[in-house]
């Protein structure tokens, strides 16, 4: 069974601070999603990392795909309280398209 | 592009009585959609895999008599809630892939279910 762990569970930071967010397993995956989801809302697709070692930026957002294909980070650089909200990791490689998502990042940011 | 909706976004219904969701996909044909329900501050949990035109895969512990899920266009899957008790409360999700060999889903903005 694909398992993704993903850490911290719970993030509460001040403005202007960085942080990483983790995303780990002993399984390979063909791809790595990471989606930001907001109280009484479906989660938003924030970026897909495909390739071992790859990294995109969004904005103040880094995203990592490990070179073996089994970990993820999310860096947020000068966090702001419009970052706050549920971070999810899913990796893709479950069978029809299936996606096996982590716990989650659950961050508040305060101003 | 890529966007899915959801209706109702609310639903409060009595025990014993069923409910159906809608998810819609707006811009695409999915030939594929997923149902996941999430529990407060928890993560989404898959219920079922839909594929347009063939039954609906569900995950294990998920009674397919009781969450009937039926995709009969490329646009829309429903999901029926029967006989709904107040342990069925909870915050339903569907999500959509764009085409065959995609991993990326796109989400609906989600139903919350109250079974009173």
């Amino acid at each position: 069974t694909q398992l993704l762990e993903q850490s911290p569970q719970f993030l509460s930071i001040q403005e202007g601070e960085n942080l990483t967010v983790y995303c780990n397993s002993s399984s390979v995956f063909s791809s790595l999603q990471w989606y930001r989801q907001e109280p009484g809302e479906g989660p938003v697709l924030l970026v897909t990392v495909v390739t071992g070692g790859e990294v995109k930026k969004l904005k103040r957002l880094t995203f990592q795909f490990g070179d073996a294909r089994k970990d993820s980070s999310l860096h947020i650089t000068a966090a702001q309280p419009g970052d706050t909200g549920l971070y999810l990791c899913a990796g893709a490689g479950g069978g029809y398209n299936k996606l096996i998502f982590g716990a989650g990042t659950r961050l508040a940011v305060h101003p | 592009g890529a966007v899915v909706s959801q209706h109702p976004s609310r639903v409060i219904c009595k025990s014993g009585t069923s409910v159906k969701i809608e998810c819609r996909s707006l811009d695409f044909q999915a030939t594929t959609m997923f149902w996941y329900r999430q529990f407060p501050k928890q993560s989404l949990m898959l219920m079922a895999t839909s594929n347009e035109g063939s039954k609906a895969t569900y995950e294990q512990g998920v009674e397919k008599d009781k969450f009937l899920i039926n995709h009969a266009s490329l646009t829309l899957s429903t999901l029926t809630v029967t006989s709904a008790h107040p342990e069925d409360s909870s915050f339903y999700i569907c999500s959509a892939v764009t085409g065959q060999g995609r991993y990326e889903q796109y989400f609906g903005p989600g139903t919350r279910l109250t079974v009173t």
